[in-house]
């Protein structure tokens, strides 16, 4: 089962920052967080990860609080083409053959 | 390179019929995943092969779904007979052993997937 808690659906204005809340209150000192969006009709696609760091890449950053039970996505600048289901999971870093494991996900629709 | 191939995109058959995905793996990925999306869930794991051997098939509804990868690179899932709750889209996934830490992800790459319809 998922370990992961996320609101089912969230609206954000085009140009506007989307940000994504994900509760992980059970985490283990050697769980990662990690973000993947899915568009529809296609698979999964990987966005960032982070352990206690915050982190930047080209598509995002993700603010994991000091306690590390709660997470925050954030989408600098929504447009359209972000429109997606996001999925919050916690797993071991990668060391062989983990399979990711989803919740539902947060629906994210980007409104011009 | 080129990314995880799954075929055919979309296939519609009636209650009771058989039905065949296939799945290409990025090459030289020795892990492959099948993966179940029902319709406003998250995609649920069938299946896991390392190599040609099943690593986890818990999830795998053995009475009707089954797969293979006979020689280590592409599978196939197979469903029969199919009821009307097999309806959804399945996923296949590929993943190096260790994976390759100078990569983001450390290579965990899905297709685009299969959507069933059993009517």
């Amino acid at each position: 089962d998922a370990k992961t808690t996320q609101p089912p659906s969230m609206d954000c204005a085009e140009g506007r920052a989307a940000n994504l809340p994900c509760n992980h209150s059970t985490i283990s000192g050697n769980e990662y967080v990690y973000w993947y969006r899915q568009i529809h009709s296609q698979g999964p696609q990987y966005i960032i990860h982070g352990l206690k760091n915050n982190e930047t890449n080209e598509m995002a950053s993700l603010i994991i609080t000091e306690d590390r039970k709660s997470s925050t996505l954030i989408l600098p600048h929504a447009t359209l083409r972000d429109t997606a289901v996001y999925y919050c999971i916690v797993r071991v870093l990668y060391s062989g053959n983990t399979p990711l494991v989803f919740g539902k996900g947060t629906r994210l629709s980007v409104i011009a | 390179e080129a990314g995880v191939a799954q075929s055919p995109r979309y296939k519609i058959i009636e209650k009771r019929q058989s039905v065949a995905f296939w799945c290409n793996p990025i090459s030289g990925h020795a892990t492959l995943y099948w993966y179940q999306q029902i319709l406003g869930q998250g995609p649920k794991l069938l299946i896991q092969f390392q190599n040609n051997g099943v690593v986890d098939d818990s999830q795998l509804p053995k009475d009707r779904f089954s797969a293979e990868r006979l020689k280590g690179v592409d599978s196939t899932l197979k469903i029969q007979p199919a009821k009307l709750e097999d309806s959804a889209v399945y996923l296949c996934a590929s993943s190096p052993i260790g994976g390759q830490v100078r990569l983001a992800n450390y290579g965990y790459t899905f297709g685009s997937g299969t959507r069933l319809t059993v009517v």
